[in-house]
């Protein structure tokens, strides 16, 4: 079964530095890999996905991530953090086998909060 | 396009009363979701359905829950009797699984559960 770990229940930076939330999966094949945000008292919106082809994926509000499938890992990046992107972070994998696609696998979450 | 649409969003009963949550997926899509997040943790699959037929309710707790997705659109969750360790938020989720959105799950608000 697919699994995933985030490094680090709580990140902190400053308003304009870089933002850097860690993501290491486990899959026994080859996997879709998801950064979702969540804002407090709302649904999960999808940032970005890898599925296959370029590793380097971008995403919506300046977010990106690089697929390693060396290192299975899916950190996402800012450049700059603006004060909006406090937020509760989710890095999630999907599998796909001869039955069809399972739902997603969520990791336990990273909180970011950006000091002005 | 209209999201998906969860009630309520919010629902307090004291323990061993029943609870049901009601999810509309995003017209089109064949595969809902339901999802439970517990506070500071990230959601876990209770079921999966592709259109009328559950294919994943492995881990649905199934001595108190129940759920059903008539005519393969709406779909309603229920607890009976409920418990103090219920008390989560309910996501569901719908998606498309074929084309550029392959794999991405859209999630409505949730519905926070609240036991007393």
């Amino acid at each position: 079964a697919q699994s995933v770990t985030q490094l680090g229940s709580h990140v902190s930076v400053s308003e304009g530095a870089l933002v850097l939330l860690r993501c290491n999966y486990s899959s026994s094949v080859p996997p879709y890999l998801f950064w979702y945000v969540q804002y407090p008292n709302q649904g999960l919106q999808l940032l970005l996905k890898y599925t296959t082809g370029a590793t380097l994926v971008k995403g919506i509000n300046g977010f990106e991530a690089e697929f390693k499938k060396s290192e299975t890992s899916f950190h996402l990046t800012k450049p700059s953090a603006h004060m909006s992107d406090a937020a509760e972070y989710f890095c999630a994998v999907r599998v796909y086998s001869g039955g069809g696609a399972d739902g997603l696998t969520f990791g336990k979450g990273t909180h970011l909060i950006i000091q002005p | 396009e209209a999201g998906v649409v969860q009630s309520p969003r919010y629902k307090i009963i004291e323990k061993k009363q029943p609870v049901a949550f009601w999810c509309n997926p995003i017209s089109g899509h064949n595969t809902l979701y339901w999802y439970r997040q517990n506070l500071g943790q990230g959601p876990e699959l209770l079921i999966r359905y592709e259109n009328e037929e559950a294919v994943d309710d492995s881990q649905l707790p199934k001595d108190r829950f129940s759920a059903e997705r008539l005519k393969g659109v709406d779909s309603t969750l229920k607890i009976q009797p409920a418990e103090l360790g219920d008390s989560a938020v309910y996501l569901c989720a719908s998606s498309l699984e074929f084309g550029a959105r392959v794999g991405e799950l859209f999630f409505g608000e949730g519905s926070r559960l609240t036991v007393l």
